[in-house]
């Protein structure tokens, strides 16, 4: 596609539910990350995925927390019993060929998925 | 973890102002980027600084890394409401994998 599409935009759901986000990175990009961003700040680490494979998940908060990139292209962030603190937005990003940490690595960030745990 | 931290929070200027933000960090950084997140849209880069005391600039966009690597600025001539956005630095944190971001400068240009 011609950007990072994240699925769906909004999310409400109550307390205690699971819930599921959607990231589709750029087609052919290696690398994925999953962001959160709390309004007017700064988008925080969660994991990141190199293919398939998770290198990193040490930004996840809790273990309710899980991702998962099967087949190295679309990845789902999964929250599980859902609490009021994990309201935020969450933004996917992709990568070309490496990491973030390269120099001249530009993230591609999705719109993000807003959730609203009430 | 290897932490930036963005001054001033908030910024908000009369169009055709000139401003300054700043990024610092108690660390070095090989790289440093700038991003600038509008409502409603994911952060989208700016540029990148590799070289310390490096200076680039984009249109009325000056971005300077500091000589010891641990410090950027992002100066703005001749704002314009277009400029309104959320201004965010961000750095290797660690590792060659994980972007590490500020918390961001919070620009308003008013007409």
């Amino acid at each position: 596609g011609a950007g990072v599409s994240q699925s769906p935009r909004y999310k409400v759901t109550k307390r205690g539910q699971d819930v599921a986000l959607r990231c589709d990175p750029i087609s052919g990009h290696v690398s994925l990350y999953w962001y959160r961003q709390a309004l007017g700040q700064g988008p925080e680490f969660l994991t990141y995925f190199n293919y398939e494979a998770q290198q990193d998940k040490s930004g996840l908060p809790n273990d309710r927390f899980s991702a998962e990139r099967p087949e190295g292209s679309i990845s789902t962030l999964t929250i599980q019993r859902t609490e009021q603190r994990d309201s935020a937005m969450y933004r996917c990003a992709s990568s070309l060929d490496r990491g973030l940490g390269y120099p001249n690595t530009e993230a591609f960030f999705g719109q993000g998925t807003r959730l609203t745990v009430v | 973890t290897q932490l930036l931290e963005q001054s001033p929070q908030f910024l908000s200027i009369q169009e055709g102002e000139n401003l300054t933000v700043y990024c610092n960090s108690s660390s070095v950084f090989s790289s440093l980027q700038w991003y600038r997140q509008e409502p409603g849209e994911g952060p989208v880069l700016l540029v990148t600084v590799v070289t310390g005391g490096e200076v680039k600039k984009l249109k009325r966009l000056t971005f300077q890394f500091g000589d010891a690597r641990k410090d950027s600025s992002l100066h703005i001539t001749a704002a314009q409401p277009g400029d309104t956005g959320l201004y965010l630095c961000a750095g290797p944190g660690g590792s060659n994998y994980k972007l590490t971001f500020g918390k961001g400068t919070l620009l308003t240009v008013n007409p």
